[in-house]
């Protein structure tokens, strides 16, 4: 039982949007801590995709974004290319763990 | 180009010792503080140990906290983990990662290494 919550799967068709949950709790994203996301193509290692809630590294695609608010933060895939289908994670930190925590993990599929 | 390489992986038997590296290069491995995060087969990512530049100040998960021990050699550019009395539930592909900043709280990986299998079986 993952810490923060994503939901197993997602799908969509190329060129729709989707968008990817992780719930937390008062100890982690509600306390203020950072969300912080990464894609995972299969068999690769992961690879950082957004940081600090909203904010990407260059050279990832303004496809993708993230959100946050409250106990929960979003990650928001537009224009939705075969590629693009990984697993994704979000991850921030919680002060009752004193621990960085990992959501427990999303596959998107592309239909 | 920042280029983590981890070593070190294999099959161990339950009970067993074993010690992972993960070379550095590309960036000034004094300045940042670095990670192990695993991932057990089919499933998600584990944080498992952090440290900072100096290695005077190490963090760990419950799951591996009193088992495994983190520690770099800055003149070597190199991060290691030393893992004892290993479990079948051990069983993880182990991924270095580099922190961006100092290892705060809001830090994040910003670079991985490939990964290296740990197998804990008889």
């Amino acid at each position: 039982q993952s810490v923060l919550t994503q939901p197993p799967s997602v799908s969509g068709a190329p060129g729709q949007r989707v968008t990817i949950s992780c719930t937390g709790s008062n100890s982690n994203i509600g306390a203020g801590f950072h969300v912080h996301w990464y894609q995972q193509l299969p068999g690769t290692a992961p690879k950082l995709l957004i940081y600090g809630n909203d904010n990407r590294p260059s050279g990832v695609p303004d496809r993708f974004s993230g959100s946050k608010s409250g106990t929960s933060a979003s990650l928001a895939i537009t224009g939705l290319q075969a590629e693009d289908e990984a697993d994704y994670y979000c991850q921030s930190f919680d002060s009752s763990l004193s621990g960085r925590v990992f959501g427990g993990g999303t596959k998107l599929t592309v239909l | 180009e920042v280029k983590l390489l981890e070593s070190g992986g294999g099959l161990v038997q339950p009970g067993g010792s074993r010690r992972l590296s993960c070379a550095a290069s590309g960036f000034n491995f004094n300045d940042y503080a670095m990670s192990w995060v695993r991932q057990a087969p089919g499933k998600g990512l584990e944080w498992v140990s952090s440290i900072i530049v100096s290695g005077d100040r190490t963090y760990y998960a419950d799951s591996v906290k009193g088992r495994f021990s983190i520690s770099r050699d800055n003149s070597k550019n190199t991060l290691y983990l030393q893992m004892t009395s290993l479990r079948a539930d051990d069983t993880a592909v182990y991924y270095c990662a580099k922190l961006r900043n100092s290892g705060r709280s809001q830090d994040y990986f910003d670079y991985w290494g490939p990964g290296n299998l740990v197998t804990v079986s008889s």
